[in-house]
Parts: C-alpha cells; sequence; structure tokens
C-alpha cells in the first residue's frame, strides 16, 4: 500500500523567505508523485509531477520539488514567499499503471508580511 | 481548452433523499476519477472510469455509484444520504491510461450539504 505523509499541518513563513513544505511516501514500488495546491473554494491544481525523468523537478509559480530516495522524500520548495503563496497544499502518490492517487492530509500555508 | 467542468457548484440535500453530480472532462481525455474531500477524512479516492468502465473502486459504501458515457462525461450518484455524505466532491481528468505520467487536472467541485 502507499501513503504519504506530510509533516505540520499549518506553515507560517513571512513574505520572502524561503518555503519548505515536507512531504515522506512510502511505496513499494517506485511511485508517481505529485503536489497540488488548493485555492479556497476551489479545486486542487497541479504544482509539479516526479515521474522519474528527473530527480529535480521544476513546478509552476517558481516551487520545485526534490525526490530523495534514500530518504523516501519530495519535499516541496520556493526560493522566495509571496502572499499570493497562501493556501493549502497537498502531497500525493500513484502507483504505475494505476490511476488512484492517495493523498497526504495537506499542509496550510500562511505567507506574513 | 476548457477545463473539468462539474455540476451543480453547490447542492443542498435532505437525509434520505439522493443526488447526482455531473462532470464534463476536459476535451479529449478519456479517463474521469471522483474524490471526496471532508476536513475529518481529508482527500479520498471514489472510483475511476476509463471509456466507460470502471476501473478502480475506493473503499465506500455502495451508496456511492458512478457512470461514464461514451463522450467521457460522468456522473456520480449517492443514495439515501446521510449527513456524513457532506464534502467537497472533486473530479478529475487525464488523457491517457496512466494519468500518473501526464497529470490529473481536478474541476472546482461540487459542494454538497446535507440536512
Amino acid at each position: 500500500a502507499q501513503s504519504v505523509t506530510q509533516l505540520g499541518s499549518h506553515v507560517s513563513v513571512s513574505e520572502g523567505a524561503l518555503v519548505l513544505l515536507r512531504c515522506n511516501y512510502s511505496s513499494s514500488v517506485p511511485p508517481y508523485l505529485f503536489w497540488y495546491v488548493q485555492y479556497p473554494n476551489q479545486g486542487l491544481q497541479l504544482l509539479l509531477k516526479y515521474t522519474s525523468a528527473a530527480t529535480l523537478v521544476k513546478g509552476i509559480n517558481g516551487f520545485e520539488a526534490e525526490f530523495k530516495k534514500s530518504e523516501t522524500s519530495f519535499h516541496l520548495t520556493k526560493p522566495s514567499a509571496h502572499m499570493s503563496d497562501a493556501a493549502e497544499y497537498f502531497c500525493a502518490v500513484s502507483r504505475s499503471g494505476g490511476n488512484k492517487l492517495t493523498f497526504g492530509t495537506g499542509t496550510q500555508l500562511k505567507v506574513e508580511l | 481548452k476548457a477545463g473539468v467542468t462539474q455540476t451543480p457548484r453547490y447542492l443542498i440535500k435532505t437525509r434520505g433523499q439522493q443526488v447526482t453530480l455531473s462532470c464534463s472532462p476536459i476535451s479529449g481525455h478519456r479517463s474521469v476519477s471522483w474524490y471526496q474531500q471532508t476536513p475529518g477524512q481529508g482527500l479520498q479516492f471514489l472510483f475511476e472510469y476509463f471509456s466507460e468502465t470502471q476501473r478502480n473502486k475506493g473503499n465506500f459504501p455502495g451508496r456511492f455509484s458512478g457512470r461514464q458515457f461514451s463522450n467521457s462525461r460522468s456522473e456520480m450518484n449517492v443514495s439515501t444520504l446521510e449527513l456524513g455524505d457532506s464534502a467537497l466532491y472533486l473530479c478529475a481528468s487525464s488523457d491517457e491510461r496512466q494519468g500518473n505520467v501526464y497529470g490529473y487536472t481536478f474541476g472546482s467541485g461540487t459542494r454538497l450539504t446535507v440536512v
């Protein structure tokens, strides 16, 4: 069975500071990993995905994530936070051949002036 | 290219009633998945359809059902509604058998409130 664990249900950063949202996965086979963002009263928007092509994945809005097999991690980072980044972020895992996403519990990002 | 369209956006139903939610995927996408989002349980997979066939099913009671039409549009139905069914229901579509590679595009969801 696959699962993801997101450490920290709430993260607060200052505008311009580094954003680091943590995600660890558990999978018996090479996983496909995703980060999604959800703004209030909206659906999920794909930020980036890892599909084994490259361990450092660049996504939209300046976000990137690095797949580290030895640490079973796929942490999301952004060098400089912007007020518009305030939202809930979800890490998700899927297995090869399947179209089912298993989501983490989400991390609410707050950006302060 | 139009995104994933879910209708209605908001719905209020009474316990015991049934409800049907609709999802129109991105043109050309043949895989449609449904998820339930609640504050307590988070995002949970309901089921996935590809070319009118259910390929995967989550751990939900039989009151939850779905179908997909030949134009890839999908509906999900919940019968005998319970208060705990109140949730945001999200639909996602992808354009290949393996949405893993190409990613999944989500709609804005249908907010169902059961009173």
